[in-house]
């Protein structure tokens, strides 16, 4: 079945400094649909940033990733983190009729 | 504009006793809806999803069912809870196709004791 990995499970950096996030995945479907999903404490997830064109960056607010259908990756990335940007990200791979498979998340702490 | 409303949005229950979770999504016909179970700390599971009324299929059973009574409302329960079931419980919707976005209620935090 669909997987997806993310390798860090928690991120401290200092304000200001660069963020990526690892995100691979596994499926057998030629054209799978990638998103990154943000939760901030005591919220539910939503919608950070979505892809389905290999080798296209997608951006919103401040981040952007590619997906690499290659390489079966989605990385997330920040040029300059904020103190805001203090949450739970997760890489999910979309499934027609199943809805998301989550990766177990990577919890991101910016400090001043 | 399309809302989703999850009820309760906390409960505090006893091990043993039954339990219902419900979600109701009103300004779209025919989502499909989801439920994902997320413990203290932990990552989203999904539990089930259906994509037409009267139709649920099982991720993850955890000792939880779940019934599509009407196109827009999707009930989670079981008739005897668990300590494990303890966690943040999230209703979601999307439109038909695997590149439409999934939305998330804003969840219901079960505490067992």
């Amino acid at each position: 079945g669909d997987s997806v990995t993310q390798t860090e499970g928690l991120v401290t950096l200092t304000e200001g400094l660069p963020v990526m996030l690892n995100c691979t995945y596994q499926t057998i479907y030629s054209n799978p649909f990638l998103f990154w999903y943000v939760q901030h404490l005591n919220e539910s997830p939503r919608l950070l940033l979505k892809s389905f064109t290999d080798n296209k960056r997608t951006e919103h607010q401040g981040f952007h990733a590619t997906l690499h259908k290659s390489s079966s990756s989605f990385h997330l990335q920040k040029s300059s983190a904020q103190l805001s940007d203090s949450a739970l990200y997760y890489c999910a791979l979309r499934n027609y009729a199943q809805g998301l498979t989550f990766g177990l998340g990577t919890r991101v702490s910016v400090f001043p | 504009a399309q809302t989703i409303h999850q009820w309760p949005v906390a409960e505090i229950k006893a091990v043993g006793s039954p339990l219902s979770l419900g979600c109701t999504i009103k300004g779209k016909s025919s989502p499909n809806l989801y439920w994902y179970w997320q413990a203290t700390g932990g990552t989203l599971q999904q539990l089930f999803y259906s994509i037409t009324v009267g139709q649920v299929e099982s991720v993850v059973q955890l000792n939880l069912s779940a019934s599509r009574p009407k196109d827009d409302q999707f009930i989670l329960s079981t008739e005897k809870l668990l300590l494990s079931h303890s966690g943040f419980y999230l209703c979601a919707w999307s439109l038909r196709g695997a590149n439409t976005e999934v939305f998330f209620g804003k969840g219901t935090r079960l505490t067992v004791v």
